[in-house]
């Protein structure tokens, strides 16, 4: 377990389906990321959250949609995708979103909920 | 922007030694990571450099150049369970990191 958990760790929906992924972390950061991992590309980072706060939105399409109740929970909300859409999705979090040093900057990332739309 | 180069595949030999290398071109830069991540799993942290030279961790030496703009991860004494993904990752300015596409390494016996 590496103290971000993530859930469901595989789905499967339609183009017409609403889901949602959900991310947990019980190492006390206080900021949180969703990265998409596609084959053969490096991982695309989507949305960064600081303290509640959403501080990136890396142009990233409507039909995902993030949020951030908590420091210790994000979520990713699902609905009309495209098949092009299907990949690992990771959540990661980090103590701060940006200082200077290692600690402070070191991603814990979960599993992935690896994701297919049909 | 930043650019991010990294070989696609890798194949060493149980007991060997492995080097991976990776280049980048940004501006403004705080420090170069390097993850694994075995298949299914999540990337997990290896390393950290944001001064120029070697860095060495057990069997894992992670190496930067910041003139050349360049960084290994050298891996010794190569384990089966070492065969994984091997992510490069830029910290820059004032964005999250940003990655390369990683070096699947397959070890073979």
């Amino acid at each position: 377990e590496t103290g971000v958990t993530q859930t469901p760790r595989h789905l499967v929906m339609g183009m017409t389906n609403k889901k949602s992924l959900k991310c947990e972390q019980h190492l006390g950061h206080n900021a949180m990321y969703w990265y998409k991992q596609s084959a053969k590309k490096p991982l695309e980072l989507m949305f960064v959250y600081n303290f509640k706060e959403q501080t990136e939105n890396n142009s990233v399409p409507s039909r995902f949609s993030p949020e951030c109740p908590n420091s210790s929970h994000l979520f990713l909300h699902l609905h009309t995708l495209q098949p092009e859409d299907s990949a690992l999705y990771l959540c990661a979090s980090s103590q701060e979103r940006l200082a200077g040093g290692t600690g402070a900057n070191v991603l814990t990332f979960g599993a992935g909920s690896r994701l297919t739309v049909l | 922007g930043q650019n991010i180069d990294q070989p696609t595949e890798m194949t060493a030999t149980e007991g060997a030694i492995v080097q991976i290398n990776c280049t980048y071109q940004t501006s403004g830069f705080n420090g170069l990571f390097w993850y694994q991540q075995h298949a299914g799993e999540a990337p997990t942290f290896l390393s950290y450099n944001v001064l120029d030279g070697l860095e060495e961790k057990g069997r894992f030496s992670s190496f930067l150049s910041r003139s050349k703009g360049y960084s290994y991860l050298l891996l010794k004494e190569l384990q089966m369970k070492d065969s994984a993904s091997y992510l490069c990752a830029v910290l820059a300015g004032n964005t999250p990191l940003v990655f390369g596409k990683g070096t699947r390494l397959s070890v073979i016996a």
